[in-house]
């Protein structure tokens, strides 16, 4: 069973431009979750999303971020515009379900955004 | 505010040394708690998670955390440390009536010295 896959795995893009990072779950699994992981920061939570609905995005900045989760392919992160300050390790986790004793999330490699 | 602090940002041990991390959380309710590694070029694992009963959990590869509710603390313990267990440790909390969302402390580099 692959684990959760994500890529690319380093992408790099100019001020202005966009940025696509992928993430497909494990193979089962129906939610997703996409951290931010600044420079000598911990992992800040983004987003839920399961299949075709996002959950909860109150991690989100409210502008240039996206994300979706469609019924067929991966879930997408999606930034607009980016900005330097965007750079940070991307990553992604998902689970089977969520509630009490099921809470375990499967973390991807991550994808490092470096805005030039 | 929800937030999790790691007391610890580095800590270099000799092989055979005792562990402790610390890990404080602030979360209103009940919570759930994590304690995930990143070893280096790895993702993130999983070593440990606390969702209820004893307050006493044993992971992975000989290491345990104890939640002590009335001090907003689960601390993460190894009794004797490896070369291999070189890595960075992640605390985690999550609310049991949210998303499952998980609000992780900053970390805490962990070099172990053969």
């Amino acid at each position: 069973n692959a684990g959760v896959m994500q890529n690319p795995r380093h992408l790099v893009r100019r001020r202005g431009q966009e940025a696509r990072l992928r993430c497909s779950p494990m193979k089962g699994h129906s939610h997703v979750y996409w951290y931010r992981q600044l420079p000598e920061e911990g992992l800040k939570f983004m987003v839920y999303l399961q299949k075709e609905n996002i959950i909860d995005e109150s991690g989100m900045p409210k502008e240039r971020f996206s994300a979706e989760f469609p019924k067929e392919g991966p879930s997408i992160l999606r930034i607009q515009q980016v900005v330097r300050g965007d750079s940070a390790a991307y990553f992604c986790a998902s689970s089977p379900t969520i509630g009490q004793g099921v809470d375990e999330q499967y973390f991807g490699p991550g994808t490092r955004l470096t805005v030039t | 505010a929800q937030s999790v602090s790691q007391h610890n940002h580095h800590v270099i041990l000799s092989e055979a040394a005792s562990l402790e991390l610390g890990c404080n959380y602030s979360y209103g309710g009940t919570v759930n708690l994590f304690w995930y590694v990143q070893y280096p070029g790895q993702h993130l694992q999983l070593l440990l998670k606390y969702f209820s009963g004893d307050p006493l959990v044993k992971g992975i590869k000989g290491f345990e955390a104890e939640f002590i509710k009335s001090k907003f603390s689960f601390n993460l313990r190894k009794p004797s440390v490896q070369w291999s267990d070189t890595a960075e440790y992640f605390c985690a909390v999550s609310g049991s009536s949210n998303t499952g969302k998980l609000i992780f402390g900053q970390g805490t580099t962990l070099q172990v010295k053969p």
